[in-house]
């Protein structure tokens, strides 16, 4: 069975904080892919990241990182110098590779982010 | 990137109105889909679809119906509307890749509320 956990339901962080979000997944493929998604407020996902199981190098986008570990079965994502404007729902996923749901994503609940002033 | 766009944006209606949902892109991708996602954030995909005349029930059972009749329009129907099906109906877009390096863009998304 394919699953993604976000065991974390909300974090609140004062502003400049830094901030990791943690998203475990479970899946008997070798071959799979991991998104983060960010939902402001106004309510779209906004596609942040896509990351191939191969690819195990660690990622950085501005104040954005993710650390991907294999062995962990992790793909955790981290906020440097968090801003208000970070504050938002964080979800993770991971793509389903076989079967007739071959291709949709399985979310995590994901994780509501408030960064205060 | 994908441009998704949804209408309507809100949309507040008495029990047992019809509604549709619309939902277009315009970035001739293949595969789209439908999610709900009630106000304790969990995302459920409900309705999605390979291409044109292709429709499959997503993991959570939905009384909503959809079409595909053109690559870029996939509307979403509920003949019916009742207090249950408020919610934000999210719609989705994704160009098929050989090995699953497709994406999902997603639209802004309609929050109804059923009176």
């Amino acid at each position: 069975a394919q699953k993604v956990t976000q065991a974390q339901t909300e974090i609140s962080v004062v502003e400049k904080e830094d901030v990791t979000l943690d998203c475990v997944y479970e899946t008997r493929d070798t071959t799979y892919y991991l998104f983060w998604y960010k939902q402001p407020p106004s309510g779209e996902l906004v596609f942040l990241i896509r990351r191939n199981s191969f690819d195990e190098q660690n990622e950085i986008s501005g104040r954005y990182s993710w650390n991907f570990q294999k062995s962990t079965s992790s793909f955790n994502f981290t906020i440097t110098a968090s801003q208000v404007v970070d504050s938002a729902v964080y979800f993770c996923a991971l793509r389903q590779n076989y079967g007739g749901s071959q291709g949709n994503l399985i979310f995590g609940k994901g994780t509501k982010l408030s960064v205060k002033p | 990137e994908a441009d998704i766009y949804q209408t309507p944006r809100y949309l507040v209606i008495g029990t047992g109105k019809k509604i549709t949902l619309e939902c277009s892109q315009t970035m001739g991708h293949d595969k789209m889909y439908w999610y709900q996602q009630d106000p304790g954030m969990e995302l459920h995909l409900i309705h999605y679809s390979y291409g044109v005349n292709s429709t499959e029930k997503g993991d959570l059972s939905s009384e909503s119906t959809v079409s595909r009749i053109r690559t870029e329009h996939f509307p979403l129907t509920l003949e019916s509307a009742r207090p249950s099906h408020t919610s934000q109906y999210l719609c989705a877009s994704s160009e098929w890749r050989t090995g699953g390096r497709e994406t999902q863009y997603f639209g802004p998304g309609t929050r109804l509320l059923v009176l």
